[in-house]
């Protein structure tokens, strides 16, 4: 079955920097990547997702990419701001002719934004 | 808006009990969604069901079990809870056809 990994399970930046999240798959039929934000207390959110037929999806601050030959995808956050500071989960899933497939979610990463 | 809830946002039982954890959804979603979640382990999907009395096993399905009598309610059941299954436990809802999940504020289940 698939399984997603996701790197670095901690990051710190200071307060305008970029962040970096990283997550491997290992099921080369997976065609959903979305990514989850989870505030302290609060319920996981869809922050961006991205398919596997598009190499780039951006919104905003945030950007995801996705390489399909090396199978990982990436979370990218510029101008960090203390309202990013929160756990960030990536998933991946295959989802053919619109049936809803389960998603499979990495370990998290614990974003920081130092003021 | 998509609303989500669950019957408890914090519940402690002893070794032995048998606890039940409901999840209400008011979107008429096909899919419902149970998660535990750890630190360090992320979300790991328990069960799931696409339709009424329908369920099938995620990947811990080992020591719980799942009812989905009715649309909007799916229910999340230890029968006999064990100190292990102290966690945080998150309930989803997918419409059908569509992807993205949409999350319940959680139960922080306590086993003693």
């Amino acid at each position: 079955g698939e399984n997603v990994e996701q790197h670095p399970s901690t990051l710190s930046v200071q307060e305008g920097d970029s962040a970096v999240i990283k997550c491997t798959y290992s099921d080369s039929a997976s065609n959903y990547f979305p990514w989850y934000k989870q505030e302290l207390g609060k319920r996981p959110q869809l922050i961006i997702d991205i398919r596997s037929n598009v190499g780039e999806k951006k919104d905003q601050r945030i950007a995801v990419t996705l390489n399909k030959t090396a199978k990982h995808f990436s979370l990218h956050i510029t101008e960090t701001q203390p309202e990013d500071s929160a756990v960030y989960f990536c998933a991946a899933s295959n989802n053919y002719g619109g049936a809803t497939n389960k998603l499979i979610f990495g370990t998290g990463t614990l974003l920081a934004v130092q003021p | 808006d998509v609303k989500v809830t669950q019957s408890s946002r914090y519940l402690v039982k002893r070794t032995g009990e048998k606890v039940f954890l409901e999840c209400v959804q008011d979107m008429d979603h096909e899919n419902m969604f149970w998660y535990r979640q750890d630190p360090g382990l992320g979300l790991r999907l328990i069960y799931f069901s696409y339709d009424v009395k329908m369920k099938e096993k995620g990947d811990i399905p080992e020591g719980y079990s799942v009812s989905r009598e009715k649309k909007e309610r799916f229910s999340l059941i230890l029968e006999s809870a064990s100190t292990n299954q102290t966690s945080m436990y998150l309930c989803a809802t997918v419409p059908g056809g569509k992807e993205t999940q949409y999350f319940g504020p959680g139960t922080r289940l306590l086993v003693l």
